[in-house]
């Protein structure tokens, strides 16, 4: 299995729900990410996990908070959004997050967020 | 401020020449670029990566090509094929790693049969 799957794929919530986003990955990878992407933009990090420990927080609003109950799953749990929050949401994997090791993300299709 | 920076939108080329995407950056720090490729609907795929240690990394059809001086980098696809149609992000991170990785707007590449 070579893939980092997420879901669902598309979500539309409303600003005063409470939703989640889910990421898996079975390679074995101990890194994962969660990046955003707005339309017509590059993606940016927001969190990094490490070992299943949070290790980078890009000063994402805590309308945002991640989870990584073990190490081939990561969450995103949502509340309280606002319509500007409405992007793709990526999760990616590596091997390590270690510093002076070279990989590439693993990235998966993402989940196409709508707040209204 | 954008530290990576992709200026062409778009680049469409005939099948079978050669496809150049370019990619600047500003930050000095950098020292690990990579390519990533990204189909619609789909996640971006890593295709090839360079240190700054070196100015060249060839794989296959796909070779990178790292300026330090001029804070330039570019990807050379020979010869190009319809299937290499897609979006092109050029990244970059300190640190030789892929901890942070900072990402261009990318390049849509369309190969013409």
């Amino acid at each position: 299995d070579t893939e980092v799957t997420q879901t669902p794929k598309h979500l539309v919530m409303g600003m005063t729900n409470k939703k989640s986003l889910k990421c898996e990955q079975h390679m074995g990878h101990r890194a994962m990410y969660w990046y955003k992407q707005k339309a017509k933009k590059p993606p940016e990090l927001m969190f990094v996990y490490s070992y299943e420990k949070l290790s980078i927080n890009e000063s994402v609003p805590s309308r945002f908070s991640p989870e990584c109950p073990n190490s081939s799953l990561l969450n995103l749990h949502l509340h309280a959004l606002q319509p500007e929050d409405s992007a793709l949401y990526l999760c990616a994997s590596s091997p390590t997050a270690a510093r002076g090791v070279n990989y590439g993300y693993t990235f998966g299709s993402g989940t196409r967020l709508t707040v209204v | 401020d954008q530290q990576v920076k992709q200026n062409s939108p778009s680049l469409s080329v005939q099948e079978g020449r050669i496809s150049i995407l370019n990619c600047d950056y500003t930050n000095s720090m950098f020292d690990y670029f990579l390519w990533y490729k990204k189909y619609p609907a789909e996640g971006p795929t890593f295709l090839i990566s360079i240190s700054s240690i070196k100015d060249k990394n060839e794989d296959g059809r796909f070779t990178v090509f790292l300026n330090k001086s001029a804070k330039h980098l570019s990807l050379h696809i020979v010869p190009s094929q319809p299937g290499d149609s897609a979006v092109y992000f050029c990244a970059a991170s300190v640190g030789g790693s892929n901890y942070k990785l900072t990402f261009g707007k990318g390049t849509l590449l369309t190969v013409n049969p």
